[in-house]
């Protein structure tokens, strides 16, 4: 069955280096999504791709099944639900379950 | 710059009674979804729209219909609302459509519904 998993929690200090690892196990994936949601709002896409890549304090690794979200200098304010996902060969995004990131002063 | 609205935000029905969520876009977007999110299992893909006039099923369809309205709009319709279906609902949308695995999607804010 295609999937995508994610740990429920991450717990980090404000200031340090927070990595949410990923892994899937969906048929002829290739690219990994990572999307931020903070409750009440719209899920965003922060980085996507089938290579490492960068956005602003968003680092994104990538192996071919498995990724891990960076986030360079954590603050209190980014404590929010990470979304990792992989398309499908039909296309269509496999979300992993969330990962519930909180940040300690 | 409005991207994806749904309506309601918050509904509770009692078990048995339909109801419709409504979506619609202006980014002119040619696909729309919707999806469900519950505490563990992450989003789940309930229907989906590649273009206007098409309509497929996701992982999770039964208990749901959707009509694609036009380009903009794409509606979610629960005939006789169960308990299970108590969940928040996301609508999205995409430039382009599922098999091009770009995988950018815009999402609404959700509409939390309680079915008692």
């Amino acid at each position: 069955k295609d999937q995508v998993f994610q740990p429920s929690t991450v717990a980090s200090s404000e200031g340090a280096v927070v990595e949410i690892f990923c892994n899937h196990s969906v048929s002829n994936a290739y690219n990994f999504f990572w999307y931020l949601h903070f409750p009440g709002c719209a899920p965003r896409l922060l980085v996507k791709g089938s290579k490492p890549s960068q956005q602003g304090r968003y680092n994104m690794t990538y192996e071919r099944f498995s990724s891990s979200l960076l986030i360079l200098q954590v603050r209190e304010a980014d404590a929010a639900v990470y979304y990792c996902a992989c398309a499908s060969n039909t296309g269509k995004l496999i979300f992993g379950q969330g990962t519930t990131l909180q940040v300690k002063p | 710059n409005a991207g994806v609205t749904q309506t309601p935000k918050f509904q509770v029905l009692k078990t048995g009674q339909s109801m419709t969520l409504q979506c619609a876009q202006d980014m002119n977007h040619n696909s729309m979804y919707w999806y469900r999110q519950d505490p563990g299992m992450g989003l789940r893909l309930i229907y989906y729209s590649a273009s206007e006039g098409t309509t497929d099923k996701g992982e999770v369809p039964n208990g749901y219909n959707v009509s694609r309205l036009n380009k903009r709009e794409f509606s979610l319709r629960l005939e006789s609302a169960a308990p299970s279906q108590t969940s928040v609902y996301f609508c999205a949308s995409s430039h382009t459509g599922p098999s091009t695995n770009t995988g950018e999607l815009f999402f609404g804010e959700g509409s939390r519904l309680t079915v008692l």
